[in-house]
């Protein structure tokens, strides 16, 4: 069955990086884009962007534009998310999602960034 | 972008009743590409319905999506205990994609 199986929680200082991710199974990894979703505390789902493992090619949203990159390791079938200068309001759960014809999601990363 | 809006933003119903949640897109989603999610507290997004209409794998028949030009619906039939939480929409047939702001539907 098909698997998104993302790292573990991390905690980061202000102005800190996190790299998130996210290891797919049971299906071509570079058949589908893999895009990443993020929900802080009590707030709704946020989209950042999609990743097409085919090529590597990305899309950002505009939030977040300048301080995060998305990259594909086709070889071991992972999917990463880097996202730099980080603030209290980057605190959230962090999900990626290959969305296509099918959809699945990881079990999500939580991301907290406290002094 | 298109700009998901879903309404109510909370739904009180009680168990076998009738739930009817709202998506309205700000313009057409291409391929009627959009998906419904439940979400409980602690938990991943679930998906429940992909492209307007198709149920996601083990989801029961008592969830449908319909769409009526840029209108999409989620209704759930008779609700059983565990389908009270909270429901997002999202469109994914265009970049960026974006989320519906959700609504929760809670035990009356």
């Amino acid at each position: 069955q098909v698997q998104l199986v993302q790292s573990g929680a991390e905690v980061k200082k202000p102005g800190a990086s996190v790299k998130v991710s996210c290891k797919a199974s049971g299906y071509t990894f570079s058949a589908y884009y893999i895009h990443w979703v993020r929900q802080a505390p009590g707030q709704g789902l946020e989209w950042m962007g999609w990743l097409n493992p085919n090529g590597g090619g990305t899309y950002y949203a505009q939030t977040f534009q300048g301080r995060i990159t998305m990259t594909g390791d086709t070889s071991i079938s992972t999917a990463y998310m880097e996202l730099n200068s980080l603030t209290s309001d980057d605190t959230a759960v962090y999900y990626c999602a290959r969305i296509g014809v099918e959809i699945d999601w990881g079990q999500g990363t939580l991301v907290t960034v406290s002094s | 972008e298109i700009v998901l809006t879903q309404s109510p933003g909370t739904l009180s119903l009680s168990p076998g009743q009738r739930a009817t949640l709202s998506c309205r897109a700000s313009q057409s989603v291409s391929g009627n590409l959009l998906a419904w999610y439940q979400q409980k507290p602690g938990q991943a997004p679930r998906l429940l319905i992909r492209a307007a209409y198709s149920r996601a794998t083990g989801i029961p028949d008592r969830f449908s999506g319909s769409v009526s030009g840029t209108d999409f619906t989620l209704t759930i039939t008779r609700l059983e205990p565990e389908d009270f939480a909270v429901y997002y929409c999202q469109q994914y047939g265009d970049a960026p994609g974006t989320f519906g702001q959700g609504t929760k539907v809670e035990i009356k």
